[in-house]
């Protein structure tokens, strides 16, 4: 099993609906990413947390918001999606700084399949 | 622009067969690269990681290959299993702390293995 945790599996939700997806790892990991990947496309990265601070926006619409309420924590809060928003939505986490080295991958949940009706 | 393509985009071989995957990148500067296998609904995993001195990585029945000069790597599989189905995605990167923000994620392949 991943060590980096993905609540819900699953999500189906309607155009006016608000929801949230969650992500927690307990290996001490203090960058924190979310990633988009539609079917048979390699992940888009969306967001990067760094010491729980917003460090990367890749110009992702302000139907999304992330936020990291500690350095355990990550969620994607969702509101007003469309329909094209449908994917999978990863969390990953590594090391950073003077904890990292090359040999430190990255760590992916198994994602939230998110359907928008 | 960072690139990295993968070949081919989809494969199907039977069990006990061997195969390889390739990744070209056009990624500067070059950290390392790492190839990661992603079954279906779920989040990809890593295998191997090399850097530019290292010719050759191997992991159980994966063995990956990296030129530095010629900017190829692959990925060969030997004696292939069912279990082996999944996508293999090459992701390089130009951090030597693999920031994620540093990443290029290569398209992948998608690998079938028949009985």
């Amino acid at each position: 099993d991943t060590e980096v945790t993905q609540t819900p599996k699953h999500l189906v939700m309607g155009m006016t609906n608000k929801k949230s997806l969650k992500c927690e790892q307990h290996m001490g990991h203090r960058a924190m990413y979310w990633y988009k990947q539609k079917a048979k496309k390699p992940p888009e990265l969306m967001f990067v947390y760094s010491y729980e601070k917003l460090s990367i926006n890749e110009s992702v619409p302000s139907r999304f918001s992330p936020e990291c309420p500690n350095s355990s924590l990550l969620n994607l809060h969702l509101h007003a999606l469309q329909p094209e928003d449908s994917a999978l939505y990863l969390c990953a986490s590594s090391q950073e700084g003077e904890e990292s080295s090359y040999n430190s991958p990255l760590h992916f949940g198994n994602g939230t399949r998110l359907t928008v009706t | 622009k960072n690139q990295v393509e993968q070949s081919p985009q989809s494969l199907i071989i039977l069990e006990g067969k061997n195969c390889t995957l390739q990744c070209n990148y056009t990624v500067s500067p070059f950290s390392n690269l790492r190839w990661y296998k992603q079954d279906t609904g779920r989040g990809p995993v890593s295998l191997t990681i090399m850097t530019f001195s290292e010719n050759t990585k191997s992991n159980g029945r994966y063995t990956a290959t990296l030129d530095a000069d010629t900017k190829q790597s692959s990925l060969h599989i030997t004696a292939s299993q069912l279990s082996d189905s999944a996508s293999y995605i090459c992701v390089v990167s130009g951090a030597p702390n693999n920031a994620g923000n540093m990443l290029t994620f290569g398209g992948g392949t998608r690998l079938m293995v028949k009985p």
